[in-house]
């Protein structure tokens, strides 16, 4: 069936620490995207990428990185120069950019010890 | 900048009740997106609404978007455990800007049985 994988699904990790969440989509889409999402909050834009090899930063890039070399992954970093990493990151993806129609992975939910 | 507001922030209901969650924007809605989530998991996308005083429905859930274009309501009719979950709305911008969707905060739905 055609999806978007995310993994770890849980991720525990010590402060100064780097990691990386795991983004994988078969559907085909140009279009992926990282959010984040806190308790009481809407979902916040880290960044996005339109097409392969390429990327913008979102509201709150600061402390992430990514790359986008295949079509289908879109991996994101969450750098020890993020304050709070804890939280839920959500991956995206959508067969366009200018849509708001998108598909959504599982989410990973990152705490920092 | 656009925000949205989602209300209310929580909602208990009893089984087979209706209800209506609300979702409103401080400038024109351009395209309005309704989403759900399950606890922890990822987002599922609804229904999608761009023109004003526009309804659409799936199964039990109408949406609809109010002629002025800056409020949008989700109703559920007869609600059943399914139901339960966090209602998430997004809007698009204005069509010419970069097409990232702005996000409520949520309305979390609890159908007591």
């Amino acid at each position: 069936d055609g999806g978007i994988t995310q993994s770890p699904k849980y991720l525990f990790r010590k402060e100064g620490q780097n990691v990386t969440l795991s983004c994988e989509q078969n559907l085909n889409h140009d279009a992926m995207y990282w959010y984040r999402q806190d308790p009481g909050q809407g979902l916040r834009l880290i960044y996005y990428s339109q097409i392969v090899n390429d990327f913008q930063k979102g509201d709150i890039a600061e402390g992430y990185s990514v790359s986008r070399e295949k079509k289908e992954s879109f991996p994101l970093t969450v750098t020890s120069a993020q304050k709070n990493p804890t939280a839920f990151y959500l991956c995206a993806s959508s067969d366009r950019a200018n849509t708001g129609e998108l598909f959504f992975g599982e989410g990973s939910r990152l705490t920092v010890l | 900048s656009q925000e949205l507001e989602q209300s209310p922030q929580s909602l208990i209901v009893q089984e087979g009740k209706n209800l209506t969650i609300n979702c409103t924007s401080s400038k024109t809605l351009y395209g309005l997106y309704w989403y759900k989530q399950k606890y922890g998991e990822g987002l599922i996308f609804l229904m999608m609404l761009q023109k004003g005083g526009e309804e659409k429905s799936h199964e039990k859930i109408t949406a609809k978007l109010d002629e002025k274009k800056q409020q949008s309501s989700l109703h559920i009719t007869a609600s059943q455990p399914s139901h339960a979950g966090i209602y998430l709305c997004g809007a698009g911008g204005e069509m010419d800007s970069n097409y990232q969707l702005i996000w409520g905060a949520g309305t979390k739905l609890i159908i007591k049985p």
